[in-house]
């Protein structure tokens, strides 16, 4: 059963700093893998989608990196501001088709001024 | 933008009493899946329709849960008699296709408190 395993849980850093988030899972048999934003009471907004022979996706101030062998993703932000503050959950498609979605349990950032 | 809309928003339900949760999915996607994601995890699959079929009910309590999409469009999720336990929050979300790969797009959610 595939396990996926967000570190850290929860996370505060200043405005302006460079952070990581981490991803693992224990199925490397995976045939892409996301990275969702969820505000508060909210529903989960997409950021970035990274097929398993990719190894990083690019949007704005976010990169996303894939290592499928180690069961590893990790999703960089630069320059943080206020408004990143959210919960960031990565979720995994398993390969031999179907669309079923296994997410982690989120890590949850607070950007302050 | 189209999107997925899901109803009431929030519902505050006495244990025991029946609740309902509404989704209707993007206009053309032929897949529906519920998840639950209690406060703290994340979410979890329930229930995955394809038009109007089950494909994947493997994590749905069957004894109190039930759902259903009735013509292949909108779709119901039921729990009666709720539970303290169900207190969570209900996600629907839609793809194309089930088949494959298709991206999926969330709805809003419903914010469920049972007291």
């Amino acid at each position: 059963k595939q396990e996926v395993t967000q570190i850290p849980a929860a996370l505060s850093v200043p405005e302006g700093e460079n952070l990581v988030l981490n991803c693992s899972f224990t199925d490397s048999a995976i045939y892409n893998l996301q990275w969702f934003r969820q505000d508060p009471g909210k529903g989960l907004t997409s950021l970035l989608l990274i097929q398993s022979s990719q190894r990083e996706q690019t949007s704005g101030r976010l990169n996303a990196s894939l290592d499928k062998s180690s069961g590893r993703s990790t999703l960089y932000i630069a320059a943080s501001q206020p408004g990143d503050s959210a919960t960031y959950l990565c979720a995994v498609r398993p390969t031999g088709g179907g669309n079923k979605l296994t997410f982690g349990t989120g890590t949850q950032l607070k950007v302050e001024l | 933008e189209a999107e997925v809309a899901q109803s009431p928003r929030y519902k505050i339900t006495e244990k025991s009493q029946a609740v309902a949760f509404w989704c209707d999915p993007i206009s053309g996607h032929a897949t529906l899946y519920w998840y639950r994601q209690i406060l703290g995890q994340g979410p979890e699959l329930l229930v995955q329709f394809q038009d109007e079929s089950v494909v994947d009910d493997s994590q749905l309590p069957k004894d109190r849960f039930s759902a259903e999409r009735l013509k292949g469009v909108d779709s119901t999720l039921k729990i009666q008699p709720a539970e303290l336990g169900d207190s969570a929050m209900y996600l629907c979300a839609s793809s194309l296709k089930g088949q494959g790969w298709s991206e999926q797009y969330f709805g809003p959610g419903t914010r469920l408190t049972v007291t």
